[in-house]
């Protein structure tokens, strides 16, 4: 057990329909990251958090947002979600960005 | 920013063999160097790093070399058992303000018994 759990583990939803994800994490840890999983390009960095309401995107930010206001919990939106955001959504926490990352379970979306 | 290419891509060999499983960097203020094994359906865990005032680390049959001239390194399974069937991930990361962790695209390891 990493200390952390996703919710929902899974979802299917249509296009163009907010979808929040929950990323839930026991260790006190400083910061937190989402990642999404795709064929052909391993892990990439959707947005990750060094504090209480302190964000910054990653590599492919665009078409989700961020929030954190507990030290526990970090939420992932997707505004108004599209076909190309079909994925595997991961999150993880470490106690520095040079420390190990734990990962929760993941979350499988699917946009039709 | 960082770029990380992995290889190979797939990889399989028989129980007791070893597997060897390279890494590049571009960044040469990249200095912390983890590798993953994401099992089916389950999030990647962390197997072993290496950071960069070391060139080998060892932990029973795992091992992970770093080559900071040529900015690559390299996972070593010995000894393989099916068990080690997974995906493998390396990554990089600098202390660079703003950075974070990059992943390579990983390598599916298959050992048959």
């Amino acid at each position: 057990d990493a200390g952390i759990t996703q919710s929902p583990r899974h979802k299917v939803t249509e296009t163009g329909t907010p979808v929040t994800l929950r990323c839930h994490q026991t260790e006190n840890h400083r910061y937190m990251y989402w990642y999404r999983q795709d064929p052909g390009h391993g892990l990439r960095l959707i947005h990750y958090s060094y504090g209480v309401k302190d964000t910054d995107k990653g590599e492919v930010s665009d078409g989700y947002s961020v929030s954190r206001s507990k030290t526990e919990d970090f939420l992932l939106t997707l505004e108004s979600a599209t076909s190309s955001q079909t994925s595997v959504y991961f999150c993880a926490h470490s106690g520095a960005l040079q420390e190990t990352q734990y990962f929760g379970p993941g979350t499988r979306l699917l946009v039709l | 920013g960082e770029n990380v290419e992995q290889h190979p891509s797939t990889l399989s060999v028989q129980e007791g063999d070893s597997a060897v499983i390279k890494c590049t960097y571009s960044d040469s203020a990249s200095n912390y160097f983890p590798w993953y094994k994401q099992e089916l359906g389950k999030g990647p865990q962390l197997i072993i790093d290496i950071r960069s005032n070391v060139g080998e680390k060892k932990d029973q049959r795992i091992a992970v070399t770093l080559n900071k001239t040529a900015k690559h390194f390299s996972l070593h399974i010995t000894e393989t058992q099916p068990e080690d069937s997974a995906v493998y991930f390396c990554a990089a990361i600098s202390n660079q303000a703003g950075t974070a962790l990059i992943f390579g695209k990983g390598t599916t390891l298959s050992v048959s018994s």
